[in-house]
């Protein structure tokens, strides 16, 4: 499987504060890039996707930046909230395949 | 959202028995369903693209005569651990494409196999 890269892997941050992953890919054929966060014990759940033609995409308190260029995209969780604390997942894909990062331990303190 | 319904969620089996799992999705056809496999703290990994009326995809390294998969119909795929030993204990979750082209996957919420 061609790889995606993501770091930290884990991330501890305080209540309000704002909670960055970044991940970066090999495979220029990649054409989706979506995020999941993932509970203890549950199957992953799409939080937001971006496509390469768009460097920004925001939902609520959840920003994807794309860098096309640079082959990487970060998930920028602003206001973070103790019940943010989970693991996320990068992934990218062509078509239905995706390919996962590694997965990032996300803790918010309150 | 779309539904995707995996059962049993948790399974204990003792070793060289088979365990079956099924994936459903609920509210939408699949012409295309994914199984994986993730151990603690890992990421998934693909085991097999599974269409329907078809034979699986496996990935490589994946063993087919152990991981059955069946994807008779457009709701329901299963896939079967057969002579399952502890080196098979992890969690198992499969996912549904709509079956109108769609990039946007749903997953099942995973079964925790335990293999005595």
């Amino acid at each position: 499987q061609q790889q995606v890269k993501q770091s930290p892997q884990s991330l501890i941050v305080q209540k309000g504060g704002i909670s960055i992953i970044n991940c970066a890919y090999e495979n220029t054929a990649f054409d989706y890039f979506p995020w999941y966060q993932q509970f203890p014990g549950k199957g992953p759940a799409l939080l937001i996707a971006i496509r390469p033609d768009v460097s920004e995409k925001k939902e609520g308190r959840f920003t994807i930046s794309f860098n096309k260029s640079a082959k990487q995209f970060s998930l920028h969780i602003m206001d973070s909230q103790p019940g943010d604390s989970a693991t996320y997942f990068c992934a990218a894909s062509s078509g239905s395949r995706l390919t996962f990062g590694e997965g990032t331990q996300l803790t918010v303190n309150p | 959202g779309a539904v995707v319904s995996q059962h049993p969620s948790w399974v204990i089996c003792k070793s060289g028995t088979s365990v079956k799992i099924e994936c459903r999705s609920l509210d939408f056809q699949a012409t295309t369903m994914f199984w994986y496999r993730q151990f603690p703290k890992q990421s998934l990994m693909l085991m097999a693209t599974s269409n329907e009326g078809s034979k699986a995809t496996y990935e490589q390294g994946v063993e087919k005569d152990k991981f059955l998969i069946n994807h008779a119909s457009l709701t329901l795929s299963t896939l079967t651990v057969t002579s399952a030993h502890p080196e098979d204990s992890s969690f198992y979750i499969c996912s549904a494409t709509p079956t109108v082209p769609s990039e946007k996957l749903f997953f099942g919420s995973g079964t925790q196999l335990s293999v005595l």
